[in-house]
């Protein structure tokens, strides 16, 4: 079976400073792992994904995430927070052997300007 | 603009009505997904569909029916709706599940 972890409900960051959300997935292959945003009243928004190759992946506004298969990890990262950054954000794993994809259950990132 | 479209928006519904929740996409994706949203439980998928004419249940397919007679449109019904079946209900599609999901705005449906 696979599952992932998001074991923060909340985290808070100020403006300017770097954010990082946490994720932590179990599956008995390799991973393939997503980041998604979603704002208040609006569906997901796909940020980012890990099938293959580099470790560290860039994505849509500036996000970026490590894949660290030691660790089981897939923490999403950005330089600097913006205000507008604040949202609910979801890590999502899927086995390659599977269709399904799992969702974490969400961290809700507060920017305080 | 291109995207995946749902309607309704918002629903409320008494307790052991039926309704039907459509979802409609123009980027020619092959897969397309239900997912219903729950306070503390994240996204959980109800139903799926690898293409036209296919159907296959989630992890929460009980209460839920879907049908995938076009390629662009994938509806999902509730027969006998409950309160428990109080949430919000967003449909994705995409290319390959290798691919990140397109989602819908969701439909927020209230069962009293």
């Amino acid at each position: 079976a696979q599952s992932v972890a998001q074991p923060e409900d909340q985290v808070n960051v100020a403006e300017g400073n770097p954010l990082t959300v946490k994720c932590t997935y179990s599956v008995s292959g390799n991973p393939y792992l997503f980041w998604y945003v979603q704002y208040p009243n609006r569906g997901l928004q796909f940020l980012l994904k890990y099938i293959t190759g580099d470790n560290l992946v860039k994505g849509s506004y500036g996000f970026e995430a490590e894949f660290n298969k030691s660790q089981t990890s897939f923490h999403l990262k950005k330089p600097s927070a913006l205000v507008s950054d604040s949202a609910l954000y979801f890590c999502a794993v899927r086995d390659p052997r599977y269709q399904k994809v799992t969702f974490g259950i969400g961290t809700k990132l507060q920017v305080i300007p | 603009n291109a995207g995946v479209t749902q309607t309704p928006k918002f629903r409320v519904l008494k307790t052991g009505q039926s309704m039907t929740l459509l979802c409609a996409q123009d980027m020619n994706h092959e897969y397309m997904y239900w997912y219903r949203q729950d306070p503390g439980m994240g996204l959980r998928l109800i139903h799926y569909s690898v293409g036209e004419g296919t159907t296959a249940k989630g992890e929460v397919p009980d209460g839920y029916n879907v049908s995938r007679l076009k390629k662009q449109n994938f509806l999902l019904g509730l027969e006998s709706a409950a309160p428990s079946q109080t949430s919000v209900y967003f449909c994705a599609s995409s290319d390959s599940p290798n691919y990140g999901y397109t989602f819908g705005s969701g439909t927020r449906l209230t069962v009293v």
